[in-house]
């Protein structure tokens, strides 16, 4: 198996939902990204977890919140949202997250909050 | 800090012409370089990184640390290459690897 895997493909929200992203790989990938991407705009980075350990967090509000239970999974929980906040959430994994590896992506799940 | 910007929001040829995607990074260390692709309703994927210097559907990229660029090229478009194009820039830190994308330029080849 060598995909990044995200459900839900697709979420709607309102502002009071609590709801979760999950992604999943299975590629012995120890470092794991979540991304935010607006329409027509590069990748946002919003955290990084190396070796199941949170490891960045770019200013992220605290509305998001990461969750790494193994090595192979990853959630963002989602609480409190803002319409602005509406955009394609995307994970990304690479082998180890201290070398040149590269990023594999999953598709993305597209949040629409109301 | 670091910064990759990529100057040409949109770039259009005509099948079989030669293109260039201009990438510019500013990084204060040894660089890892990359060209990521985002076809239409697909995922982003790797296109091609400096450390390999392979060519990879014909594109190619050379990191000119001079210049401090890291420019995407094919000598025959085709129209199966229109895309998003992303030159992103990896920095290995204290915390791990973060990728840092450029803006990106969309690729339109025209019949």
């Amino acid at each position: 198996d060598t995909e990044v895997t995200q459900t839900p493909k697709h979420l709607v929200m309102g502002m009071t939902n609590k709801k979760s992203l999950k992604c999943e790989q299975h590629m012995g990938h120890r470092a794991m990204y979540w991304y935010k991407q607006k329409a027509k705009k590069p990748p946002e980075l919003m955290f990084v977890y190396s070796y199941e350990k949170l490891s960045i967090n770019e200013s992220v509000p605290s509305r998001f919140s990461p969750e790494c239970p193994n090595s192979s999974l990853l959630n963002l929980h989602l609480h409190a949202l803002q319409p602005e906040d509406s955009a394609l959430y995307l994970c990304a994994s690479s082998p180890d997250g201290t070398g040149t590896g590269e990023l594999f992506f999953g598709e993305g799940s597209r949040l629409t909050v109301l | 800090a670091q910064r990759v910007t990529q100057p040409e929001k949109l770039l259009s040829v005509f099948k079989g012409a030669p293109v260039e995607l201009k990438c510019n990074y500013s990084y204060s260390g040894s660089p890892e370089l990359f060209w990521y692709v985002q076809y239409s309703r697909q995922r982003l994927q790797l296109l091609l990184r400096h450390i390999s210097r392979e060519s990879i559907k014909g594109f190619t990229a050379d990191l000119n640390k001079g210049e401090t660029s890291f420019h995407l090229k094919k000598p025959f478009a085709q129209e199966e290459d229109s895309a998003m194009y992303y030159c992103a820039l990896s920095e290995l830190g204290n915390y791990g690897q973060n990728f840092v994308f450029g803006p990106g330029t969309r690729l339109s080849v025209l019949p």
